[in-house]
């Protein structure tokens, strides 16, 4: 079975300074790897995926991840984050013929002005 | 708008009630899932649906019971309720059964609190 873990349970960050949100996962066969964002008592949106091609993937807002597959890491960054983008973001991963999500506990980023 | 939507938002019930949670999706996919949101936001899988037939069944009390009555409905009911049972209940729907290629779409939640 797959496993997501992501180190941070909460960043605090400036506004403008960048940040890293940390994920590694553990998986048998190849997998399938998401990040979404959960603003304030809201749904969960899809941020970006990795399903293969380019390690490299980016969002509509500036957000980006690095699929790591000798260290199983997806770790999202965005180099200056706005007071908008405080929120909880999720690590999700799937294999690649799966159904099932599998979640990392959350990391809650706060922005401060 | 096309979307996924559950009701009702908030849900405030006594110990022992029984209680529903409906889910409909108008996106025309063909799997749908609950999800459990504790209170320290940890995410897990309750069930999953696709055309109607029950294809994940996660390690869930038997009060809870899933209904799908078509592809685009699936309603989540809840017998003796506990106080454990409160969190925030996600309903999510996929294009596809290997929904890792595509992930889920998710409703709002619904926050079962029970007294």
């Amino acid at each position: 079975a797959q496993s997501v873990t992501q180190l941070d349970s909460q960043v605090p960050v400036f506004e403008e300074a960048p940040v890293e949100l940390r994920c590694n996962y553990s998986s048998s066969v190849s997998v399938y790897l998401f990040w979404y964002v959960q603003y304030p008592n809201q749904g969960l949106q899809l941020l970006l995926k990795y399903l293969s091609g380019s390690t490299l993937v980016e969002s509509i807002n500036g957000f980006e991840a690095e699929f790591n597959k000798s260290q199983t890491s997806f770790h999202l960054r965005k180099p200056s984050v706005h007071i908008s983008d405080t929120a909880e973001y999720f690590c999700a991963v799937s294999v690649a013929a799966g159904n099932k999500l599998t979640f990392g506990g959350g990391t809650r980023v706060l922005v401060k002005p | 708008d096309t979307a996924v939507s559950q009701t009702p938002k908030y849900l405030v019930t006594q110990m022992g009630n029984d209680k529903s949670i409906k889910c409909e999706q108008n996106l025309g996919h063909d799997t749908m899932y609950w999800y459990k949101q504790d209170s320290k936001k940890f995410l897990k899988i309750m069930f999953s649906y696709n055309n109607k037939e029950l294809i994940i069944n996660e390690t869930v009390p038997n009060r809870f019971s899933p209904k799908s009555p078509d592809k685009a409905h699936l309603n989540l009911h809840i017998n003796s309720l506990e106080l454990g049972d409160s969190a925030v209940y996600f309903c999510a729907s996929s294009q596809e059964v290997a929904a890792g290629s595509y992930g889920y779409t998710f409703g709002s939640g619904t926050r079962l609190t029970v007294v």
